[in-house]
């Protein structure tokens, strides 16, 4: 079967940095995304890898490696307004989305 | 209209009951997706649509049929409301194989 892993919530205090990791095992792989979704609100796109390797973008951050099927979401700078769930999707061979449950990020002043 | 358009926000239905989520999208995409989100759960597909005149089944498709007359919608229905289809429901479009996902503001259904 196809299997999304990360934790479930996670806490982090206000400056400082976290990681929060996604592990696959899916029927192929043609892209790893990951998403931010606040309370109530509809998931919206924060960083796309296919190819191994560390993509930044501003104070967000996602790696990749692909023969140990892991990424990770780094968050820098940590902001009030960063407490979301975040959510770790990897596209199949049918190039459908398999998404983890989300991994709720509290900060704390 | 900007985005996906979802209708309406918010539904309290009697069991048994039909309902149809209305879906637009005004960015040409040619993929279009109905998800159930669950606490705990995650997104679980319901039904998608590669291209208009096309659908498929996704996850957890029972209880729910769809249609894709043309590009910009994408209607999903619940011929005969249940409680356990108590959830929230986003519809999401994707231009091709490519990019990300964008998804609708949801539908917060409740069914007693």
């Amino acid at each position: 079967g196809q299997n999304i892993d990360q934790p479930t919530e996670m806490t982090a205090t206000e400056g400082a940095i976290v990681q929060i990791n996604c592990t696959y095992q899916t029927s192929g792989f043609n892209g790893l995304f990951w998403y931010q979704q606040h309370a109530g609100e509809a998931p919206t796109f924060l960083s796309y890898n296919v190819l191994d390797g560390l993509e930044e973008k501003g104070r967000f951050s996602s790696f990749l490696s692909r023969s140990k099927g892991y990424s990770y979401l780094l968050l820098k700078e940590l902001q009030m307004k960063d407490s979301a769930s975040y959510l770790c999707a990897v596209r199949d061979s049918n190039y459908q989305l398999i998404w983890g449950a989300g991994t709720k990020l509290i900060i704390k002043p | 209209i900007a985005g996906i358009t979802q209708a309406p926000t918010s539904q309290i239905l009697a069991a048994g009951r039909r309902m149809t989520l209305r879906c637009t999208q005004d960015m040409r995409h040619n993929a279009m997706y109905w998800y159930r989100q669950d606490l705990g759960l995650g997104l679980r597909l319901i039904h998608y649509s590669n291209t208009a005149g096309t659908t498929g089944k996704g996850e957890v498709p029972d209880g729910y049929s769809v249609s894709r007359a043309n590009t910009d919608d994408f209607p999903l229905t619940l011929a005969s409301a249940v409680p356990s289809q108590t959830s929230v429901y986003f519809c999401a479009s994707s231009a091709s194989d490519s990019g990300g996902y964008t998804f609708g503001s949801g539908t917060r259904l409740t069914v007693v």
